[in-house]
């Protein structure tokens, strides 16, 4: 069975960087059927795609975060992680890690998703 | 790109069935059969009930099933089961590896 955690700060300060890693068991994230992705979801708010890596490290990233953004994958480790700049309020969410499908083309595992708070 | 656009809610008793719209554009929903559907528990990660429009993964009830006309997605929960009460979004690959959601949609069983 797939499984993916997340884990990190649950408290980032306006400004600062949101870094967030996703350990990945039951697969191995060098499966070459499948990328890795992070989603969000903003307090009783729908779902937000932020971004996949493949794992030779090549990335895809939501246009309206992409200058923020950097993923990146570790699979000695099997994790990929976040990292989100010059946060702000408007980042608070709840942030999920997922396997995405590249030819079957879906999010087919979640993680239990993490709560990450901007505030000072 | 835009969030694709579901009803707030929607309800039905037991036993009955309700259907939920996902209304994109020509750029997502219309132009690619990879819309997916998820369900949402409170305090839980998403699951994936349907993908590639009308297909259910391993282990998903065949109560569920969807639809897709031009820009239009559609999930049907037929058969509705006190369980089915959750938050379902749909999502639509966008090209360009792009992806989107929906908005999301409340379901309760009366």
């Amino acid at each position: 069975q797939v499984q993916l955690q997340e884990s990190g700060p649950g408290l980032v300060q306006p400004s600062q960087t949101l870094s967030l890693t996703c350990t990945v068991s039951g697969d191995s994230i060098s499966n070459s059927a499948y990328n890795w992705g992070w989603i969000r979801q903003h307090p009783a708010k729908g779902l937000e795609w932020i971004g996949n890596i493949y794992y030779i490290g090549s990335t895809h990233y939501n246009p309206s975060l992409k200058s923020r953004l950097s993923i990146s994958v570790d699979t000695s480790k099997n994790q990929f992680s976040l990292k989100l700049s010059s946060v702000t309020a408007a980042d608070t969410a709840v942030y999920y890690c997922a396997r995405v499908g590249r030819v079957v083309v879906n999010f087919d595992y979640w993680g239990q998703g993490t709560l990450v708070t901007v505030s000072s | 790109q835009s969030a694709l656009t579901q009803p707030p809610s929607a309800s039905g008793s037991p036993g009955q069935s309700v259907t939920i719209s996902c209304t994109g554009t020509s750029n997502d929903v219309g132009g690619y059969n990879y819309v997916s559907w998820y369900q949402q528990h409170p305090g839980k990660g998403p699951k994936l009930m349907i993908y590639d429009v009308n297909k259910r993964p391993s282990g998903v009830p065949d109560r569920f099933s969807g639809s897709k006309s031009g820009n239009t997605a559609s999930l049907t929960v037929s058969g509705l089961q006190a369980d089915d009460e959750a938050d379902y979004y749909c999502s639509s690959y966008a090209g360009s590896n792009n992806y989107v959601f929906g908005t999301g949609t409340k379901v309760t069983v009366l």
